[in-house]
């Protein structure tokens, strides 16, 4: 169990480009989040898999954001035509299937800091 | 909507002292998970304790203990015996327990300090 892990961890880029971030949870969790924090805030909930499929979306995910998880392992997240309001930690979470010890616990990586300028 | 309020924007505490963080919410539901996470600088969050809403019991893992009080909605972590290693943000959450997918609802979180 090597623990969630985002790639890249730095990500610097101009106004209006396109930019992906990728999270690997731990192996055996089905459960994927992502999460945006902000400087001085807790992080909010963006998005939520189970498996390959994206059952909730918060209205903080704008038609600029788009997450994917496409064999239910590996997610991507993508931000079209960056603002400078995109500019925050983004954090990825997994959980294991029910059952467990942990089941109520997300474990979180390291996240992926992004400032647009 | 649920919500949750740390008020500490910054603590500081002497090594080898007690210090609690504050941590209130706003719930309509009965049943639901509280936690407190940890993020030392540059550094992933992790959990440091965990409580049930339908336990009266007090949650303590090793020097952490948490102070739940149901019907005025408060949360607070005590550290006991503080270490150095102990400085971090903390973060309280509120897991949505009528929502399928188990989101949690942070507040702002308390930067610790931990003074030599």
């Amino acid at each position: 169990d090597t623990g969630v892990s985002q790639d890249p961890r730095h990500k610097i880029t101009k106004r209006g480009q396109n930019v992906t971030f990728r999270c690997d949870p731990i192996s055996e969790h089905n459960r994927l989040y992502w999460y945006r924090q902000t400087l001085g805030q807790g992080p909010e909930f963006l998005t939520y898999f189970q498996n390959e499929a994206q059952l909730e979306k918060s209205r903080l995910l704008s038609d600029r954001f788009s997450a994917e998880r496409p064999k239910g392992s590996f997610s991507t997240l993508e931000i079209q035509r960056t603002e400078q309001g995109d500019s925050a930690m983004y954090l990825c979470a997994s959980r294991s299937p029910s059952g467990g010890s942990s089941y109520n616990e997300q474990f979180f990586g390291p996240g992926t800091r992004l400032t647009v300028l | 909507a649920q919500t949750v309020t740390q008020s500490q924007p910054e603590m500081s505490v002497q090594e080898a002292e007690t210090v609690t963080l504050s941590c209130t919410y706003d719930t309509s539901e009965s049943d639901y998970y509280l936690f407190w996470y940890k993020q030392p600088p540059s550094r992933q969050m992790i959990l440091v304790i965990r409580q049930e809403a339908y336990k009266q019991q007090n949650a303590t893992e090793n020097r952490f203990s948490v102070n739940f009080q149901k019907a005025a909605k408060s949360f607070s972590l005590k550290i006991s015996d503080s270490q150095l290693g102990d400085a971090a943000m903390y973060f309280c959450a509120y897991r949505n327990p009528t929502s399928g997918t188990y989101k949690y609802i942070f507040g702002t979180g308390t930067r610790l300090k931990v003074l030599a």
